[in-house]
């Protein structure tokens, strides 16, 4: 079956650090891979996402790159914010699967001044 | 983006009480919602798929007739958690989509306590 596995949290960065949220995936066939990102007292919002091998999806600054050769698709920020702080989910959707995701567990990033 | 609004956003009940929650789909219409369950440090696991107009269609190991799922229109979707116990406990969070294949909008949870 399919299966997303994500660095546990929490994450703690000072403000301009770099960030590298590591993601892995199984899967069969070709799946679309997801992150979405969740504010405190917020649903999940879409962050980016990639639908097919070496596909670099970016937003607001982030990126992720699907590597199939890795089954990865890791989350990077070349500077966070504050207002970065948030818990990021790791998702896949399987081909023909509609719009059901499998999620990772979740990492939460905070952010320091 | 869409909005979908899930309600309330916590809730607290006695053991042997029923729970429901709603997720509305505030600018489009769904013929397809979702309901997902994450315990602590865990996934979020897709519980059911909510149809409008027929059954829902539970994935393995969710009891049907625990978690009772209505989606009388296009643009609600309920879950009755029955006769809640303190396992039932969790953080249960909807997502819905204008289309088939199209990004999946999520509520923003419902936190449920059960004492």
């Amino acid at each position: 079956g399919n299966s997303v596995t994500q660095m546990e949290g929490p994450v703690t960065l000072s403000e301009e650090a770099f960030l590298t949220i590591n993601c892995t995936y199984t899967a069969t066939g070709y799946p679309s891979l997801f992150w979405y990102v969740q504010y405190p007292g917020e649903g999940l919002q879409l962050l980016l996402k990639a639908t097919k091998a070496d596909d670099k999806g970016s937003n607001k600054g982030f990126e992720a790159t699907y590597r199939k050769e890795t089954t990865s698709f890791h989350l990077e920020k070349g500077s966070v914010q504050v207002s970065d702080s948030a818990v990021y989910f790791c998702a896949l959707n399987s081909a023909g699967g509609g719009n059901k995701l499998t999620f990772g567990t979740g990492t939460q990033l905070k952010v320091e001044l | 983006g869409a909005v979908v609004s899930q309600h309330p956003s916590r809730v607290i009940c006695k053991s042997g009480t029923s729970v429901k929650i709603e997720c509305r789909s505030l600018d489009f219409q769904a013929t397809t919602m979702f309901w997902y369950r994450q315990f602590p440090k865990q996934s979020l696991m897709l519980m059911a798929t909510s149809n409008e107009g027929s059954k829902a269609t539970y994935e393995q190991g969710v009891e049907k007739d625990k978690f009772l799922i209505n989606h009388a229109s296009l643009t609600l979707s309920t879950l009755t958690v029955t006769s809640a116990h303190p396992e039932d406990s969790s953080f249960y969070i909807c997502s819905a989509s204008p289309r088939a294949g199209t990004e999946a909008f999520f509520g923003q949870g419902t936190r449920l306590t059960v004492v």
